[in-house]
């Protein structure tokens, strides 16, 4: 079936720092992937998203390309502050594997900590 | 603002008390999930309800159930807690079924048992 799989945390960071959280994803169709931030004390919030092959997805000076051939969608930040602390979940939605098409995989999460 | 509310955020019961946790939305979407988070786990999806019409997914217990009386609220319920069952309970709405569609989620119910 549809998984997610992305790197363990923590992460922990100096603020400025470059940003890089793997995620790869088994899909038994064409998925849209996530990701969503959840924030200490929080609910899951979407980060951003990509529908498509080659699509990237960016907000917040976040990025993520949805790469096919790899099956990867990485997420990517040029210089973190100490305000992206939080947990961070890569997501799928597969209509060819859900009832809901909607209905979202989620990976386990990563914790990323940043320091000033 | 806050458009996906669930209470209690924190809620105690003892084993095999029944329980129910809410949650209500002012999006009026027409989908409503509810997951279960484990500690250090991902999320899964245990129903959702698209309208009146209630999915269960395969492998959720028996033990738990939902009821949506009307568009903005949706109740978990569960028969007969168990120390298995403790874990933060999170409910989400999106508009449609469409997979582009991204889903809003409220802040959790963490569920204690004792």
């Amino acid at each position: 079936g549809d998984s997610v799989t992305q790197m363990e945390g923590p992460v922990t960071l100096s603020e400025e720092a470059f940003l890089t959280i793997n995620c790869t994803y088994t899909a038994t169709g064409y998925p849209s992937l996530f990701w969503y931030v959840q924030y200490p004390g929080e609910g899951l919030q979407l980060l951003l998203k990509a529908t498509k092959a080659d699509d990237k997805g960016s907000n917040k000076g976040f990025e993520a390309t949805y790469r096919k051939e790899t099956t990867s969608f990485h997420l990517e930040k040029g210089s973190v502050q100490v305000s992206d602390s939080a947990v961070y979940f890569c997501a799928l939605s597969d209509q060819a594997f859900n009832q809901a098409g909607t209905a979202l995989i989620f990976g386990k999460g990563t914790t990323l900590s940043v320091s000033s | 603002d806050a458009m996906v509310i669930q209470n209690p955020r924190y809620q105690v019961t003892q084993f095999g008390k029944p329980v129910t946790l809410s949650c209500s939305q002012t999006l009026n979407h027409n989908v409503m999930y509810w997951y279960q988070q484990k500690s250090s786990q991902a999320p899964k999806l245990l129903f959702h309800y698209y309208d009146k019409d209630f999915n269960n997914e395969a492998d959720t217990p028996d033990n738990f159930q939902s009821r949506r009386p009307n568009t903005s609220f949706c109740f978990l319920d569960i028969r007969s807690p168990g120390l298995g069952d403790a874990a933060m309970y999170l409910c989400a709405t999106s508009r449609d079924l469409n997979p582009y569609s991204p889903l809003h989620f409220g802040n959790g119910t963490r569920l204690t048992v004792t």
